[in-house]
C-alpha cells in the first residue's frame, strides 16, 4: 500500500491564481480530511468527508472547495489564492472514527 | 463541540530524564483520543491512542498514556527521554458524532545531552 499520497510536495502560487491540491489513499478509508498547519496553531480543519457523495466543512473552510467522486481521492481547490493561505497542507484518512487518521507527507504552499 | 488543550506549548528534558506532555480534553460523551509525533519537516504519525478499552495505553517508542475520566486528561509519558524523541507532539480528539479530528495546538519537546 502507498498509504496517502499527496501532490505536489512543493508549491508556489501567485496572489489571485487557483490550484488543486491532490490526494489519494488506497486503503479503502472512508473518512479523509484536509488540515493546515501554521507555527504555533498546530492543525486547522478546513474540510472532511465521511465518504463518496459526503463533505462538510471544518474550522477555516473559507477559499477553500473540496469535492469527494470516489473513495480514493479527495482534492483540495483554492479558488483565489491569497498570502494568508501561505501554509503546509496535510491530508489524511482513516478507517474509522476511532481507527486513528494515517497523514500523507505534507504540501508546502506559498503565495506570493 | 469537543476540544483539545495541550498545557505548554515547549518542553525541556534532560536525556534519561522523564517525558511528560500535558493534555485535557473536553468532550460530554466518551471520547476517542490520539496522541501524533511530527519529525521535522515530516508528516505526523500515530504513537497511541485510546478507544475505552485499557485506561493505560502504550505505543511506539516507549511511550504511554493514562485516559483519566475524572481529571479529562491524557498525559503522555516516557519514562527515560532520548535524544531522537525530539519532535513536536499533538494530542487530538475524534468528536463522536461527526468523526472529525481535532487537534491541540502541539508542544515541542526538546531534548538535552
Amino acid at each position: 500500500n502507498a498509504g496517502v499520497t499527496q501532490t505536489p510536495k512543493f508549491q508556489v502560487l501567485k496572489t489571485g491564481q487557483s490550484m488543486t491540491l491532490q490526494c489519494a489513499q488506497d486503503m479503502n478509508h472512508e473518512y479523509m480530511s484536509w488540515y493546515r498547519q501554521d507555527p504555533g496553531m498546530g492543525l486547522r480543519l478546513i474540510h472532511y468527508s465521511v465518504g463518496a457523495g459526503i463533505t462538510d466543512q471544518g474550522e477555516v473552510p473559507n477559499g477553500y472547495n473540496v469535492s469527494r467522486s470516489t473513495t480514493e481521492d479527495f482534492p483540495l481547490r483554492l479558488l483565489s489564492a491569497a498570502p494568508s493561505q501561505t501554509s503546509v497542507y496535510f491530508c489524511a484518512s482513516s478507517y474509522d472514527r476511532e481507527d486513528g487518521y494515517t497523514f500523507g507527507s505534507g504540501t508546502r504552499l506559498t503565495v506570493v | 463541540a469537543q476540544s483539545v488543550t495541550q498545557l505548554g506549548s515547549h518542553v525541556s528534558v534532560s536525556e534519561g530524564a522523564l517525558v511528560l506532555l500535558r493534555c485535557n480534553y473536553s468532550s460530554s460523551v466518551p471520547p476517542y483520543l490520539f496522541w501524533y509525533v511530527q519529525y521535522p519537516n515530516q508528516g505526523l504519525q500515530l504513537l497511541l491512542k485510546y478507544t475505552s478499552a485499557a485506561t493505560l495505553v502504550k505505543g511506539i517508542n516507549g511511550f504511554e498514556a493514562e485516559f483519566k475520566k475524572s481529571e479529562t486528561s491524557f498525559h503522555l509519558t516516557k519514562p527515560s527521554a532520548h535524544m531522537s524523541d525530539a519532535a513536536e507532539y499533538f494530542c487530538a480528539v475524534s468528536e463522536s458524532n461527526t468523526g472529525k479530528l481535532i487537534f491541540g495546538q502541539g508542544t515541542t519537546l526538546q531534548v538535552k545531552p
